[in-house]
């Protein structure tokens, strides 16, 4: 257990369904990342935030809308989303994001299919 | 833009061989490397984590080093068991104030048999 947690670890969606991912740290860490891995892919760092507020956005589609209500939760709310949007979806914290210790933990993931 | 490259894509070893696996990046600025395990369709484990200025770091069976002039690191694995099975990747982060920014590669999968 690294003591970050995703829910749900599996999801099936319709392109019209609107559903939300979230993932929770227990380590104490101010910055929370979230992560798209598909298949044959490197990861690709999609949003990042440093103490609730949002720093990176790395280019993501709309349909994609993160929301950071405390330093411990972070959710990725999905809409209208496309048959190639299914990957696994990685939640990870650090300390903080922007100097000294940055390694990051990382949660189990979602496994998100589009149909 | 900075760019990760590892080597072998796929790696398949007897149990108890010694192994070696290969990464390699475009930018010399880094802040630090890391060496993470993914087993099948979970998330990843932080296995070694080497700062810019170190040359090495060792955990158990594993040791990692860092080229940084060269963009090189390599990951040893000694005396590898079945339970080594997993796709290990190499990251390496941006420097300055956005050591946060990891890059990863696509990573080796390796098999160990029994």
């Amino acid at each position: 257990e690294t003591g970050v947690t995703q829910t749900p670890r599996h999801l099936v969606m319709g392109m019209t369904n609107k559903k939300s991912l979230k993932c929770e740290q227990h380590l104490g860490h101010n910055a929370m990342y979230w992560y798209k891995q598909s298949a044959k892919k490197p990861l690709e760092l999609m949003f990042v935030y440093n103490f609730k507020e949002q720093t990176e956005n790395n280019s993501v589609p709309s349909r994609f809308s993160p929301e950071c209500p405390n330093s411990s939760h972070l959710f990725l709310h999905l809409h209208t989303l496309q048959p190639e949007d299914s990957a696994l979806y990685l939640c990870a914290s650090s300390p903080w994001a922007g100097g000294g210790d940055n390694e990051q933990f990382f949660g189990p993931g979602t496994r998100l299919t589009v149909l | 833009k900075q760019e990760v490259t590892q080597i072998p894509a796929a790696l398949s070893v007897p149990e108890g061989e010694n192994l070696v696996l290969n990464c390699s990046f475009t930018d010399s600025a880094i802040y630090n490397l890391q060496w993470f395990r993914q087993d099948p369709g979970k998330g990843l484990t932080s296995l070694l984590l080497i700062q810019s200025s170190q040359r090495e770091q060792t955990s158990g069976r594993l040791n990692a080093s860092l080229d940084k002039s060269s963009g090189r690191s390599t990951l040893y694995i000694a005396a590898s068991q079945p339970g080594d099975s997993a796709t290990y990747l190499c990251a390496v982060s941006g420097s300055g104030g956005s050591n946060y920014k990891l890059t990863f590669g696509k990573g080796t999968l390796l098999t160990v048999n029994p």
